[in-house]
């Protein structure tokens, strides 16, 4: 499975888009980008995944690049409870494992 | 009811001790995985397992081991626990049909070995 690279950590204020970038330039054409969320300590929480298209449910928005070597994790209005560590994950869906890397720590401030 | 149960939640222990980390889950699922975080890191595979009859090695799996008792139920073991194996632990379960694999994660077990 293709490794990523995401920030540290970002800030966003509340009520606006939260934009976090995720690179994973060495993705090959059967992965798919996966997007998690870990808040405080519990165990992470599924966001969202895509192969080629954008995709957009209830939670957030994933725009991916034309040639798939970056995307995007968009929650469109920030809220307080969308503080949390956000990890972008590529892997082929019948794959073994999940390689989770260190994610983005996203703040959200008042 | 959680559809991944881990228990205990909390466990403090002393070096050299025995320590099982147990895993149950309710959504059907034939694969599943412990995984281990450190403070300020991100996740780690342990060991994972796609059948009762499959067990795989992770990432990080010296001086763990595991046992796939049913379909439902996944153990970790620290046969000799040491103060560096502490740590918060999940367990997790997906089903690979389709596109989705997403994971889904139990809340975890966090173990201190004094």
């Amino acid at each position: 499975d293709a490794k990523t690279t995401q920030p540290p950590s970002m800030d966003c204020a509340e009520g606006r888009a939260a934009n976090l970038p995720c690179n994973h330039s060495t993705i090959s054409g059967n992965e798919y980008v996966y997007w998690y969320r870990q808040i405080h300590s519990q165990g992470p929480q599924y966001i969202i995944h895509g192969l080629k298209n954008n995709e957009t449910n209830e939670m957030a928005s994933l725009i991916i690049t034309e040639d798939r070597k970056s995307s995007t994790l968009i929650l469109p209005h920030a809220t307080l409870r969308d503080t949390a560590v956000y990890y972008c994950i590529v892997r082929v869906p019948t794959g073994n494992q999940f390689y989770f890397g260190t994610g983005t720590s996203l703040t959200v401030i008042p | 009811d959680a559809d991944v149960t881990q228990t205990p939640r909390n466990r403090i222990t002393k070096t050299g001790k025995r320590i099982m980390l147990e895993c149950s889950q309710t959504k059907g699922h034939d694969r599943m995985y412990w995984y281990r975080q450190d403070p300020g890191l991100g996740l780690r595979l342990i060991y994972y397992s796609f059948d009762v009859k499959d067990i795989n090695k992770g990432e990080i799996s010296d001086g763990y081991s595991v046992s796939r008792q049913a379909q439902a139920k996944f153990s970790l073991s620290l046969e000799s626990a040491i103060p560096n194996q502490t740590a918060l632990y999940f367990c997790a379960t997906s089903d690979p049909l389709g596109e989705g694999g997403e994971l889904f994660f139990g809340e975890g077990s966090r173990l201190t070995v004094l």
